[in-house]
Order: C-alpha cells, then structure tokens, then sequence
C-alpha cells in the first residue's frame, strides 16, 4: 500500500509556543489530505480537509487561524498549531488520498504526539 | 445527524473467534470501512465493503448489509497481537468519512 509519512513523530513545547507537523505521501500524488486529532481514549475527530492548491475546508468548531494547513504540492501538507497551549496536546494524525485508487482509501501517517508544557 | 455505534469493549480468549458489529445512519453511503489501531499509533486499514456480502482477507471477514445499516468484523483465530480499538467508518455522499468511536478488543490468553 501507500506510504505516508509525518514529522516529528513527538514534540514537547512550551505554551505560546508555535509548532509545524508536516506529513508527505512518499509514492503516490495525494490529490486530498485529511488532518484528524485524537485524545487519549476517543476516535479520531476529523479537523479539516485540504486539497492541493485550495485553502482548507475546517470542521466545525476548528479554529482556522489556530490551526493553519498549507497543501502546497501533492507530497506534502503541513499543520502549524499557533501559539499552542496545554489544552492542544494531542495526538495529531494525517491521512492522504488520490483520485487514481479505486475507492479513495485513506493512507495514515504514523501520528505525530504534541505535548504542550 | 450522522451516527456510527459499535461496542465500547469487548472480551475475548486467544484462539478464539470474535465479531464486532457497527451500525450506522449517514447522509448517504459510498462505502464502510474497518481500521485497527493498536495504542498510540495510527489507524492501519482492514477491509472495505461497498456491496452486500461478506468480504474475507485471511484471518479477519467483513460483512455489510446496506439495507440494514449494519456491519460487522469476523476475526477468527484470536491472537494476542489482535488486541485493539477496531474502527468502523462510513463514507457519506460528500465522500467524507464518519468515524465511530472504535472498539478496544482485549484478547486473553
């Protein structure tokens, strides 16, 4: 299957501090990525969908100034959670697709595990 | 609004065979699919369904009734490494899957 990656797999920060998670699919074009957040014990809760070249599509309830996605190739999306505080510590997973596979099946990268201080 | 429901836990011994079903109410329907996540990792893919039937991939079957709602998860010869949250989710008709909550499956020797 589709490899995805996402870097780094774990950061600690202080609070007011700004931190960037990047994800890239490493075989395929990824036409749409999806940036979900997870707290311990619950599903994946969808944050918002981006396609490359176009703004992102928020969930409701996202802060779109909070959390700012940029899609800019078909390799690579990066989340940037500004001005973190304790309460964003979570476990932020990526996932991408492309138009190309059949049934659009979501690839996931590993997670990436944000702890802020 | 949209709804996925499946079991919160389950319980099961090593060797033995599990079922872990998922009914859901979405604005349309474009496909299920089950994920396993083992803790503090991310969701690898299961299976897919989009017809009516059973679809097997070796130890672990999956099973959709469109009309009804309803799937389930057949994993056969429990394993310890099989111990897990199962997600079910639903792709609507805007292609955006609805994620169910997941099911930690605890094996026991």
């Amino acid at each position: 299957g589709a490899v995805v990656s996402q870097h780094p797999s774990r950061v600690i920060c202080k609070s007011g501090t700004s931190v960037k998670i990047e994800c890239r699919s490493l075989d395929f074009q990824a036409t749409t990525m999806f940036w979900y957040r997870q707290f311990p014990k619950q599903s994946l809760m969808l944050m918002a969908t981006s396609n490359e070249g176009s703004k992102a599509t928020y969930e409701q309830g996202v802060e779109k100034d909070k959390f700012l996605i940029n899609h800019a190739s078909l390799t690579l999306s990066t989340l940037t959670v500004t001005s973190a505080h304790p309460e964003d510590s979570s476990f932020y997973i990526c996932s991408a697709s492309s138009i190309a596979e059949d049934y659009n099946e979501q690839f996931f990268g590993p997670g990436t595990r944000l702890t802020v201080l | 609004g949209q709804n996925i429901d499946q079991p919160t836990e389950m319980t099961a011994t090593e060797g033995a065979i599990v079922q872990i079903n998922c009914t859901y109410q979405t604005s349309g329907f474009n496909g299920l699919f089950w994920y396993q996540q083992h803790a503090g990792e991310a969701p690898t893919f299961l299976s897919y369904n989009v017809l009516d039937g059973l679809e097997e991939k070796g130890r672990f079957s999956s099973f959709l009734s469109r009309s009804k709602g309803y799937s389930y998860l057949l994993l056969k010869e429990l394993q310890m490494k099989d111990s897990a949250s199962y997600l079910c989710a639903v792709r609507d008709s805007n292609y955006q899957l609805i994620w169910g909550a997941g099911t930690k499956l605890i094996i026991k020797p």
